[in-house]
């Protein structure tokens, strides 16, 4: 696609519940991250895929945050027996990397997560 | 680790009138210095970066940044403020050689009087 699409846009979820966020990147790109943001406050790392190598996960917050990647393609997070501090906004973004990390980044428009 | 700050949290100011939004970063080197801008209902856009060479970026919509070493800057200016421009910005920095990854600053909301 053009751009890096995200779903759902929103979620409505109760505490205790699982969820499936989705992202797909854009076409070629080899990098691929999660972010968190919560109201009022920056963005947080989640978890980077670059291509065949191991994800960093240095960023996950809990054990109950997962994520997986098929390839260079789709990525799922999910964020199990969600708590109402799991309430944010995950965006999604991807590069190409061909030129290292000065490469762009281009960003979803993230899903909005809230947990009742 | 590297860190940001972005010491104003909401910036008011009129339509055509100068802009100046700050950002401080630490980081043992010279790093790799971002501006992005987030607009209600839209995902991030990259304003201009900073990797190397001069020290005075360009970037879109107007936008400039000046890389600062002394004093750990990259503080984002306008000349002249368009209404469009109310959204909230973010400074990020990258490592050099640490993958990817960007550590932003918690924002700053742009609001801009008619």
């Amino acid at each position: 696609g053009a751009g890096v699409s995200q779903s759902p846009s929103n979620k409505v979820t109760e505490k205790g519940k699982d969820v499936e966020l989705r992202c797909d990147p854009i076409s070629g790109h080899t990098a691929l991250y999660w972010y968190r943001q919560r109201l009022g406050q920056g963005l947080e790392f989640l978890i980077y895929f670059q291509g065949n190598s191991a994800p960093d996960k240095s960023g996950l917050p809990s054990d109950r945050f997962s994520a997986e990647r098929t390839g260079e393609s789709v990525s799922t997070l999910t964020i199990q027996r969600t708590q109402q501090e799991d309430s944010a906004v995950y965006l999604c973004a991807s590069t190409s990397q061909r030129r290292g990390p000065t490469d762009t980044i281009y960003f979803g428009e993230g899903s909005w997560l809230t947990v009742v | 680790a590297q860190s940001v700050t972005q010491p104003d949290i909401h910036i008011t100011v009129s339509e055509g009138a100068s802009l100046e939004l700050r950002c401080n970063y630490s980081y043992g080197a010279t790093p790799y210095l971002f501006w992005y801008v987030q607009s209600p209902g839209q995902g991030l856009q990259l304003l201009l970066k900073y990797f190397s060479g001069d020290t005075l970026v360009q970037g879109i919509k107007g936008f400039e940044a000046e890389f600062k070493r002394s004093q750990s800057s990259f503080n984002l200016r306008k000349p002249s403020v368009h209404w469009s421009d109310a959204a909230e910005y973010f400074c990020a920095v990258g490592a050099r050689g640490g993958g990817n990854k960007l550590t932003f600053g918690t924002g700053t909301q742009l609001k801009v009087e008619l």
